[in-house]
């Protein structure tokens, strides 16, 4: 099973701040890796996808890099509505595996 | 604009079975993998089962094989997943997402919410 560690577990920042989440790969996934948001309350939604492309509808802000076994999401400058979960999700193997999610949570 | 309706949680015992039900809308439902994700409370996302746009091939979390079973019927736009031999460690919300395996779970339902507990 592929393992996803995500870094840090929590954010605390402010909004306007530019920031970076981490995802690393137990072993090599190539580029088949995509990053999700889960706010309160609320059904995740697709941000990222095959770590660098945009999902439909998802602002210039986010961006998605990486190949291999290291990856990130950077949004560069938070609004107030992206004070959230997010997480990566990696499609290279069964089982699909999800990292253990970053809170970005307001300072 | 694609929808995905869950329904089908409840309170049930331990050992007791359960099937969710989702009602898929607003695109071609047999031509896409559907999939079933948890979220246990205040936990993390778990992937639970795909199956293929036909029907012909469904994958399962080592978790849950075994004891879950996923099935579409796509004269009714629909997903299920038969839940049996529940355990305290299933309780959580299960999701219904279009896309799994080799696709990206580009579309969420909002969820339906499983308890297990005596």
């Amino acid at each position: 099973e592929i393992v996803l560690t995500q870094s840090p577990a929590t954010l605390s920042l402010s909004p306007g701040e530019r920031t970076t989440l981490s995802c690393r790969a137990s072993q090599s996934i190539s580029t088949y890796l995509a990053w999700y948001q889960q706010m309160p309350g609320q059904a995740p939604r697709l941000l990222i996808y095959d770590a660098s492309n945009r999902a439909t509808g998802i602002p210039a802000r986010f961006s998605g890099s990486g190949s291999g076994t290291d990856f990130t999401l950077t949004i560069s400058s938070l609004e107030p509505e992206d004070f959230a979960v997010y997480y990566c999700q990696q499609r290279s193997n069964w089982p699909l595996t999800f990292g253990g999610g970053t809170k970005v949570e307001i300072k | 604009e694609v929808q995905l309706l869950e329904s089908g949680g409840d309170l049930v015992q331990p050992g007791g079975s359960l099937r969710l039900s989702c009602a898929a809308s607003g695109f071609t439902f047999s031509n896409h993998a559907m999939s079933w994700v948890r979220q246990a409370p205040g936990k993390g996302l778990e992937w639970v089962s795909t199956i293929n746009y036909s029907g012909g091939r469904t994958d399962y979390a080592d978790s849950v094989k075994g004891r879950f079973t996923v099935s579409r019927d796509n004269s009714k736009n629909t997903l299920h997943l038969q839940m049996n031999a529940l355990r305290a460690e299933d309780t959580a919300k299960y999701y219904c997402a279009r896309g799994g395996g080799n696709w990206n779970f580009d579309s969420w339902g909002q969820g339906t919410l499983v308890t297990v507990s005596s």
